[in-house]
C-alpha cells in the first residue's frame, strides 16, 4: 500500500459549489497532516494543517481528519475559479530515531468552471 | 515571512557532469529536504537533514548525495547526471517535525 493515497483527478466543480478532496495514508502513527496548493509552474504552498481528530476552518477552507481511518479530507466552499490547481495531501511519517518525514501523495487537480 | 532560495531556476547539464544545487534558508530551521517532481509520480523525497552535518535517505537516493556543512544551507549534489535526472527540484525547510514545509522556487534541470 502507498503511504498516502489521493485520486488523481481530474476533479471538475462549478463555480460556487464545494469541492471535495480526499486522502488516506497509510501509518497509523502518523500525528501531522498537511494541504498543499500547487499552481501550474509553481512551488506548493501551504493551506492548512491539522493534528486532531474532526474538523478544522479557516475562511472557506475545512480539513477534517480521522486517525481511526486513517483518512483525511480538505473542503473547498464557495469554490472560485482561482482555486483551479493540483492539491497535495502531506502526512508526516516516522523514519527512524525521532525524525519524520513529510510524504506527499500524487495530488488532486482541481478545476472550478465559471 | 519565511525564505527559502535555491540557486538557479533553471540548469542544463550534460550526461556525465557532476551538478551541484543549493539551497539556503534564512529561518534557522533545523530541518531541511531535496524533493524531485515529476507528472504523474508527484512529489519524492530524495535526501533530508535534521541537523548540520546530518543527513537521511529519502525514498530515491540512488544516483543523489547531499552536504550540510552549515545550518542554512543544503546542497543536493548529482555525482555524475543522467537523462532521468531531468526534473523539478525542490528545497524544503521545516522548523521541527510537526512543522509544515517551507518550499524554495525550485530548479528546473535539464541533463542532456
Amino acid at each position: 500500500q502507498k503511504e498516502v493515497e489521493q485520486n488523481s483527478g481530474p476533479l471538475s466543480v462549478p463555480e460556487g459549489a464545494i469541492a471535495s478532496l480526499n486522502c488516506t495514508y497509510s501509518d497509523r502513527g502518523s500525528q501531522s497532516f498537511f494541504w498543499y496548493r500547487q499552481y501550474s509552474g509553481k512551488s506548493p504552498e501551504l493551506i492548512m494543517f491539522i493534528y486532531s481528530n474532526g474538523d478544522k476552518e479557516d475562511g472557506r477552507f475545512t480539513a477534517q481528519l480521522n486517525k481511526a481511518s486513517q483518512y483525511v479530507s480538505l473542503l473547498i466552499r464557495d469554490s472560485q475559479p482561482s482555486d483551479s490547481a493540483t492539491y497535495l495531501c502531506a502526512v508526516n511519517i516516522y523514519s527512524g530515531g525521532s525524525n519524520y518525514k513529510l510524504t506527499f501523495g500524487k495530488g488532486t487537480l482541481l478545476t472550478v468552471n465559471p | 515571512d519565511v525564505k527559502v532560495t535555491q540557486s538557479s531556476r533553471y540548469l542544463v547539464k550534460r550526461t556525465g557532469e557532476k551538478v551541484f544545487l543549493e539551497c539556503v534558508q534564512d529561518m534557522d530551521h533545523e530541518n531541511m529536504f531535496w524533493y524531485r517532481q515529476d507528472p504523474g509520480l508527484g512529489l519524492r523525497l530524495i535526501y533530508f537533514s535534521y541537523d548540520v552535518k546530518m543527513k537521511e535517505k529519502g525514498d530515491i537516493p540512488e544516483g543523489y548525495s547531499v552536504s550540510r556543512e552549515k545550518k542554512e544551507r543544503f546542497s543536493l549534489i548529482l555525482e555524475s547526471a543522467s537523462t532521468n535526472q531531468t526534473s523539478m527540484y525542490l528545497c524544503a525547510t521545516r522548523q521541527g517535525n510537526n512543522s509544515p514545509l517551507h518550499f524554495g522556487n525550485g530548479t528546473r534541470l535539464t541533463v542532456t
